[in-house]
């Protein structure tokens, strides 16, 4: 069973337009949520993370929305940009130590 | 930073054959975890150390593989008779210590077993 799910294999936007990824969890014990950005041939990068005391945490053009109520988080890209263009991967852990569980991924394509 | 390194980068070999990777964590991580990720998946856990303490390990870690982290510094990830369902991306990751240090992940290596 998935414990982190992204149900939109992809997205596409153009460029200076607002990018929103989603992804919906199901463990209550989640307490740390991560978002990171994946190029071909690269290992996944850190993009930007919350934890369960916090409903907004923001990076520059990049924002997580966490719903613990609806357990959904949601990133934020604005303006995107073609440089933006990546699988971007959800992940979640049940504390300190324990695991990071990743959703599928969902391909952004920013066009120009 | 020179950040987590994995090598080899790619690796084929034939079906029954061992094979042996390994990662160098970023210096002062104590923290390494191996992932798998396959096409169209995200990464999955495979195992996880502190220090040289292997902590946790999946379910998907069947006896075949074996990971090990002397001293507490790189790490190795060995396959013993490899399947053809091993074939896949392996990802070393490292982290801090303090709670909620996000993981830095490295390139991979690709496995490609015929």
């Amino acid at each position: 069973d998935q414990q982190v799910k992204q149900n939109s294999p992809s997205l596409s936007v153009q460029e200076g337009r607002i990018s929103i990824l989603n992804c919906d969890y199901t463990n209550s014990m989640f307490d740390y949520f991560l978002w990171y950005k994946k190029y071909p041939a690269e290992g996944p990068t850190f993009l930007i993370s919350i934890s369960s005391i916090k409903d907004k945490n923001e990076d520059g053009r990049f924002t997580v929305f966490l719903n613990k109520s609806a357990k959904h988080l949601s990133l934020h890209i604005v303006p995107s940009q073609p440089g933006d263009s990546a699988v971007y991967f959800c992940a979640a852990s049940a504390g300190a130590g324990t695991a990071l569980i990743f959703g599928k991924g969902t391909t952004l394509s920013v066009s120009s | 930073d020179t950040g987590v390194s994995q090598d080899p980068r790619h690796k084929i070999t034939k079906r029954g054959q061992n094979v042996t990777f390994r990662c160098d964590p970023i210096s002062e991580h104590n923290r390494l975890y191996w992932y798998r990720q396959t096409l169209g998946q995200g990464p999955e856990f495979l195992t996880y150390f502190q220090n040289e303490a292997q902590l946790e390990k999946s379910r998907l870690l069947s006896d075949r593989f074996s990971a090990e982290r002397p001293k507490g510094s790189f790490s190795t990830l060995e396959i013993q008779r490899t399947e053809q369902g091993d074939s896949a991306m392996y990802l070393c990751a490292s982290s801090l210590d303090p709670e909620n240090s996000p993981l830095h992940f490295g390139n991979g290596t690709r496995l490609t077993v015929t």
